[in-house]
This record gives structure tokens, sequence and C-alpha cells, in this order.
């Protein structure tokens, strides 16, 4: 069975600084993706990146980047000098890529809260 | 492009009423649509796999008979809340997933959900 971890349910920083949000995943399948998506209060899912199960080369995309460590099945997130539209709930969801149905497996969410 | 609407974004109903929600692919064909419930706080969870042309599958623990799909086209799926009660009060969500030529990611993309209020 797929399991991803989000163990911080909830974190407070103030504007600017850098936040690392964790997310550890659990699979028995060698091959998989990985995905970020932000919810904001609007509800609508943002994707935010896509990384699969061979490529464990971390990303940077502006502010954000993201540590793939396959060795401990986590993915992280760093969103640096965070700002105030950052503030959102931010899922970790693991899909894998057996039979036809390719579900996606959520985490349970962390809820990130800038303030100025 | 990949853009997936629902409609309607936020409907209230009285208890026992049915409620019937839309899922289209606007720029894209969709074999399979994936139906998510979010309670308040929570995560999404998974209710139903839809696939064009057949009957849908659902996770355990979600009622079929409550909770209608229909994926009659490539590019709209239904889910029908029927006699709905309080607690199927959510926030519904769907995607759907692009198998077109080209694309090669076989990717979901959401919907912008549909808040369902039981009264």
């Amino acid at each position: 069975a797929q399991k991803v971890t989000q163990a911080q349910t909830e974190i407070s920083v103030v504007e600017k600084e850098d936040v690392t949000l964790d997310c550890v995943y659990e699979t028995r399948d060698t091959t998989y993706y990985l995905f970020w998506y932000k919810q904001p209060p609007s509800g609508e899912l943002v994707f935010l990146i896509r990384r699969n199960s061979f490529d464990e080369q971390n990303e940077i995309s502006g502010r954000y980047s993201w540590n793939f460590q396959k060795s401990t099945s986590s993915f992280n997130f760093t969103i640096t000098a965070s700002q105030v539209v950052d503030s959102a709930v931010y899922f970790c969801a693991l899909r894998d890529v057996t039979g036809t149905a390719s579900k996606l497996t959520f985490g349970t969410g962390t809820r990130l809260q800038v303030t100025l | 492009g990949a853009v997936v609407s629902q409609h309607p974004s936020r409907v209230i109903c009285k208890s026992g009423t049915s409620v019937k929600i839309e899922c289209r692919s606007l720029d894209f064909q969709a074999t399979t649509m994936f139906w998510y419930r979010q309670f308040p706080k929570q995560s999404l969870m998974l209710m139903a796999t839809s696939n064009e042309g057949s009957k849908a599958t659902y996770e355990q623990g979600v009622e079929k008979d409550k909770f209608l799909i229909n994926h009659a086209s490539l590019t709209l799926s239904t889910l029908t809340v029927t006699s709905a009660h309080p607690e199927d009060s959510s926030f519904y969500i769907c995607s759907a997933r692009d198998m077109g030529i080209g694309r090669g990611t076989d990717e979901q993309f959401f919907g912008p959900g549909t808040r369902l209020t039981v009264l």
C-alpha cells in the first residue's frame, strides 16, 4: 500500500523567512511519481512539480526548491524568502504507474501561514 | 491547455435531494477521470475512478448507490450525490487524465472543485 506522510500540520513563519515542508512516502513500486500541489483558500489545486523516481536531481524554480532523497524516501519542498501569498495548504502526493488507474495518494497537507 | 472545469462551483441543497456535479475536460480527451472528496482541513480522498464507457471503480467505503458516476463521453463525467444529507457536505474535486498522443506524461489535471452544502 502506498502512503504519504506530511508530519507538519501547520507552520507559521514571518515574511522573508525560509521554510521547508517535509514529505515522506512509502511505496513498493520502483517506478513512481511524486508531486507537490498548493491549495490556496479558494480551494483550487495548483500543480507545483512532478518528479519521477529515476530522477533524483534537485530542482529550483524561483523561490521554490525541491529535495528528492530516494534513500530516505523523502521529497521535501523549500520556499525561500516566503511571502504572504505563499499562505496555503501544501500537499505532497504519490502516483503509481501500475495497471491503468494511476491513482494519486495525497498526504494530509501542511498549512503554511506567512505573516508580515 | 489542459483545463478542467467543474459545474457548479458551489451548491446548497436541502436534505434528501439529489445534486449533480459536472466535470469537463475542455481541451483534451480524458478516458479516465477521478473524483475526490475533501472535508474541511483534511486531505483529498479518492472516491472513485471514472472510465469512459464503463462502470466507475469505487474506493473502499464509498457507497456506489449514493454517489452515482457517469462518464458518457471523453470530455464529461458527472457525479450525482443522491438523497444528500448534511454529512455529505464537502468539497468535491475532479481530475481528468490526459492520455493524448504527444503529451506523454499521463498527467492528471484538476478541476476547481465544487463546494456542496446540504442543509
